[in-house]
């Protein structure tokens, strides 16, 4: 299987203040990956796929770049709604697995 | 609009089983793969299985953890997902959410989530 490791797991932060989670896989999976958000008691919400495309509807400070092992997640300038955890998901193979989560908390 | 909504779940006793249904409205279900996920409280997202569109022949895929317990089927005619779950563990208590897989290898809509508590 292939595992996905997030760093870091937890990250507290400012409005305004510009974040990047890592997302490593331990083979290559091309441009396989994607990002969500998740707020407590919701399902989660697709951010970026294709390691790079932000979904329709998701504010242009989230960014994301990466291939093969290394994939990261930007946000810019952070808004209230965004604190929330992250999760960085593959579907290169079977079985498709997530990233343990980044939890993002206000400072 | 785009939806789906999960139904089904509920307090079972280890070894039972319960069957998980997925309503999608909105959109042209038989065009699209469908994954069920879940998580157990407080944890982290697990694919739980899949299945692919008539296209692909409406095969199926499953994680080690529910392979052979769980098996995932659907009703294009009632543009609806389904999830039997047999043998139930305790472990197995999480939210179960279905999803659309946006053909990139990527889950765009998701469903609101079914509680399944397995316990004596």
């Amino acid at each position: 299987d292939i595992q996905l490791t997030q760093s870091p797991s937890f990250l507290s932060a400012s409005v305004g203040d510009r974040v990047t989670i890592t997302c490593r896989a331990s083979q290559g999976i091309s441009s396989y990956l994607a990002w969500y958000q998740q707020k407590p008691g919701k399902a989660p919400k697709l951010l970026i796929y294709t390691a790079l495309i932000l979904q329709s509807g998701v504010p242009s400070r989230f960014s994301a770049s990466g291939s093969g092992t290394e994939f990261t997640l930007t946000i810019s300038s952070l808004q209230p709604e965004d604190f929330a955890t992250y999760y960085c998901q593959h579907l290169n193979t079977y079985p498709i697995t997530f990233g343990q989560g980044t939890r993002l908390e206000i400072k | 609009e785009v939806q789906l909504v999960e139904s089904g779940g509920g307090l079972v006793q280890p070894g039972g089983s319960l069957r998980l249904s997925c309503a999608a409205s909105g959109f042209t279900f038989s065009d699209h793969h469908m994954d069920w996920f879940r998580q157990a409280p407080g944890k982290g997202l697990e694919w739980v299985g899949r299945s692919r569109n008539k296209g692909n022949s409406y095969t199926t895929e499953y994680a080690a953890s529910v392979k052979g317990r769980f098996t995932v089927s659907r009703d294009d005619s009632k543009n609806s997902l389904f999830l039997q779950m047999n043998s139930l563990k305790t472990e197995d208590t999480a939210v179960y959410y279905c999803a659309r897989d946006n053909q990139f290898h990527a889950f765009d809509i998701w469903g609101q989530g079914t509680m399944v508590t397995v316990s004596s």
